[in-house]
């Protein structure tokens, strides 16, 4: 089966850093994304790993281990626009498809 | 120029009644996708196609039925609507059937049963 594990809310202060864990069990995995969802909008796509190490895109970051099912988003300088929720979701080769965890929502106060 | 779009946004019915949501993409994509996201903000799978055809059928009950009418669209119908199935139903395409593809979200629509 299909279990992603993330934590349910953080809260950081604006212009700090802060990493949000994500643990997955799949089958066939494919890859983890990360996705950013702001209140009551879709989800869009912040970051995909396959292999294992660190992939970085600006003020975001990704990381991927694959022996230990653990992967995390690492968000740099933060600002208040990043107050949403980071959804991580794990892909299959089986069920070609997405399992998503319930979101992590991160606060970021001034 | 929206990539994925629904219609409605918003849809407030009454228990026991059909509804319909549409989903049209416009960015070639091969595979369409609709999820349900609860209260709890989980997003989970409920049908997956690709070129029209049904790939996946997540245990949904059967009073839902997608339908796909060419690959750039996948539409949503609900029949006897219970309390249960308010939701945020997003609608996704991604540009072929791989796992290891970003898939791109509508902006949902936001279902209420009363």
């Amino acid at each position: 089966g299909q279990n992603i594990d993330q934590p349910t809310e953080m809260t950081a202060t604006e212009g700090a850093i802060v990493q949000i864990n994500c643990t997955y069990q799949t089958s066939g995995f494919n890859g983890l994304f990360w996705y950013q969802q702001h209140a009551g909008e879709a989800p869009t796509f912040l970051s995909y790993n396959v292999l294992d190490g660190l992939e970085e895109k600006g003020r975001f970051s990704s990381f991927l281990s694959r022996s230990k099912g653990y992967s995390y988003l690492l968000l740099k300088e933060l600002q208040m626009k990043d107050s949403a929720s980071y959804l991580c979701a794990a892909a299959d080769t089986g069920r070609r498809a997405l399992t998503f965890g319930s979101g992590t929502r991160l606060q970021v106060q001034p | 120029d929206t990539a994925v779009s629904q219609t409605p946004k918003y849809l407030v019915t009454q228990m026991g009644n059909d509804k319909s949501i549409k989903c049209e993409q416009n960015l070639g994509h091969d595979t369409m996708y609709w999820y349900k996201q609860d209260s709890k903000k989980f997003l989970k799978i409920m049908f997956s196609y690709n070129n029209k055809e049904l790939i996946i059928n997540e245990t949904v009950p059967n009073r839902f039925s997608p339908k796909s009418p060419d690959k750039a669209h996948l539409n949503l119908h609900i029949n006897s609507l219970e309390l249960g199935d308010s939701a945020v139903y997003f609608c996704a395409s991604s540009q072929r059937l791989a796992g290891g593809l970003e898939q791109f979200f509508g902006p949902g629509t936001r279902l209420t049963v009363l």
